[in-house]
């Protein structure tokens, strides 16, 4: 166990619905990034949050919004959703402010389907 | 733009074999970090080992060391005495002065019995 709760591990959804994804964050961690996972792909950067404000973007699509709450925990929220986003997505927190020096704490996942 | 490449989309070698996953970036930082993720079947994203620019010591754990060649801008991940549960995609990444990661496209490593 990580540490990183994300849940619910898996969701099958129809098209032009929409769907909030929960990440807990290791405890101490300040920091919640959130990553798109395609089959067989790379990772994509979607968004991060320090202490309840945004404060990265990456190639998230105007249909996806975030937030981070006062005890920490994030959600991602994705409307209108399409084949095309159907993917594995990932949390990771980091400790504090400052460099993470060991990289991310990653969750298991949200393996996302949409039919 | 800061970029990572990992030109081995797939490799494969024999239980017990050494293997060596390559990787290179681009930046024009001098103070940065690298790390080496694994990705096994269970899709959980583990970190494997991590370096720091301005340190000359490739980093090593256990079975797993790196060459790191900050002046070739290369960072290869080299697996000794490969297992079975080495069996996975691995990831190369970058992270910036902004403390994002900056990600390869992976690798997948098959090890044999």
């Amino acid at each position: 166990d990580s540490g990183v709760t994300q849940t619910p591990k898996h969701l099958i959804t129809a098209t032009g619905q929409r769907v909030t994804l929960r990440c807990s964050p290791r405890s101490g961690d300040l920091s919640v990034y959130w990553y798109q996972q395609s089959l067989d792909q790379g990772l994509q950067f979607l968004i991060q949050y320090y202490n309840g404000e945004e404060r990265a973007k990456g190639n998230i699509l105007e249909r996806f919004s975030a937030q981070q709450f006062p005890d920490l925990h994030s959600e991602l929220n994705l409307s209108s959703l399409e084949l095309g986003d159907s993917a594995l997505y990932f949390c990771a927190s980091s400790v504090r402010e400052g460099r993470p020096l060991y990289g991310y704490t990653f969750g298991s996942g949200t393996r996302l389907t949409v039919v | 733009a800061q970029t990572v490449t990992q030109s081995q989309p797939e490799m494969s070698v024999q239980e017990a074999e050494t293997v060596t996953l390559s990787c290179t970036y681009d930046t024009s930082e001098s103070n940065y970090y690298l790390f080496w993720y694994k990705q096994p079947p269970s899709r959980q994203m583990i970190l494997v080992i991590r370096q720091e620019a301005y340190k000359q010591q490739n980093a090593t754990e256990n079975r797993f060391s790196v060459n790191f060649q900050k002046a070739a801008k290369s960072f290869s991940l080299k697996i000794s005495d490969s297992q079975l549960g080495d069996t996975a995609m691995y990831f190369c990444a970058f992270m910036d002065s902004n403390y994002q990661l900056i990600w390869g496209a992976g690798t997948k490593l098959i090890i044999k019995p």
